[in-house]
């Protein structure tokens, strides 16, 4: 069991700017999340999946924001034209559909200048 | 909706002592889990410890245990002879259905 993995874990740019982030779940997790995470403050909802498809997303996810898990493998968050208010660390966790236990990524801090 | 609430931003304990670290929830879902998450500085989150809503028992994990009192919404979490290992901010989550609801978090310093 190689935990959950996400790429890059540091990413700066400028803002204007397209970043995408990768995150491996634990292999036999069917349940897929991304939370964004700004200091002093707990991990915020921002979109799910089960397996392939993405069953819900926050109401505070502007169309900036992409997410995808083709093959209910991995996944990808794009976030297009990046603003200030976009740096966060983004993470991702796993789950099993029944398991109920969310099991986290070392997340991938975003900054943009 | 669902909320958590963590009341105490910081706290301290000293090296070896016990110290408990409170939350409270609000969900009117029947069947819901809640846990306890812990975050070392620069360092992911990894869960500390869950509670079954529908298990009357308290769920203890070596040196942590809660203390889950159902109608009062209650959901705290008791460190046992603290160490320098576990200086961390802590979460407390509730999950319902798809989702988990985290509080703002308890920094816990130990002390030396």
């Amino acid at each position: 069991d190689t935990g959950v993995s996400q790429d890059p874990r540091h990413k700066i740019t400028k803002r204007g700017q397209n970043v995408t982030f990768r995150c491996d779940p634990i292999s036999e997790h069917n349940r897929l999340y991304w939370y964004r995470q700004t200091l002093g403050q707990g991990p915020e909802f921002l979109t799910y999946f089960q397996n392939e498809a993405q069953l819900e997303k926050s109401r505070l996810l502007s169309d900036r924001f992409s997410a995808e898990r083709p093959k209910g493998s991995f996944s990808t968050l794009e976030i297009q034209r990046t603003e200030q208010g976009d740096s966060a660390m983004y993470l991702c966790a796993s789950s099993l559909t029944s398991g109920r236990t969310l099991y986290f990524g070392p997340g991938t801090r975003l900054t943009v200048t | 909706a669902q909320t958590v609430t963590q009341s105490q931003p910081e706290m301290s304990v000293q090296e070896a002592e016990t110290v408990t670290l409170s939350c409270t929830y609000d969900t009117s879902e029947s069947d819901y889990y809640l846990f306890w998450y812990k975050q070392p500085p620069s360092r992911q989150m990894i869960l500390v410890i869950r509670q079954e809503a529908y298990k009357q028992q308290n769920a203890t994990e070596n040196r942590f245990s809660v203390n889950f009192q159902k109608a009062a919404k209650s959901f705290s979490l008791k460190i046992s002879d603290s160490q320098l290992g576990d200086a961390a901010m802590y979460f407390c989550a509730c999950a319902t259905g798809n989702q988990f609801y985290f509080g703002t978090g308890t920094s816990l310093t130990v002390i030396p």
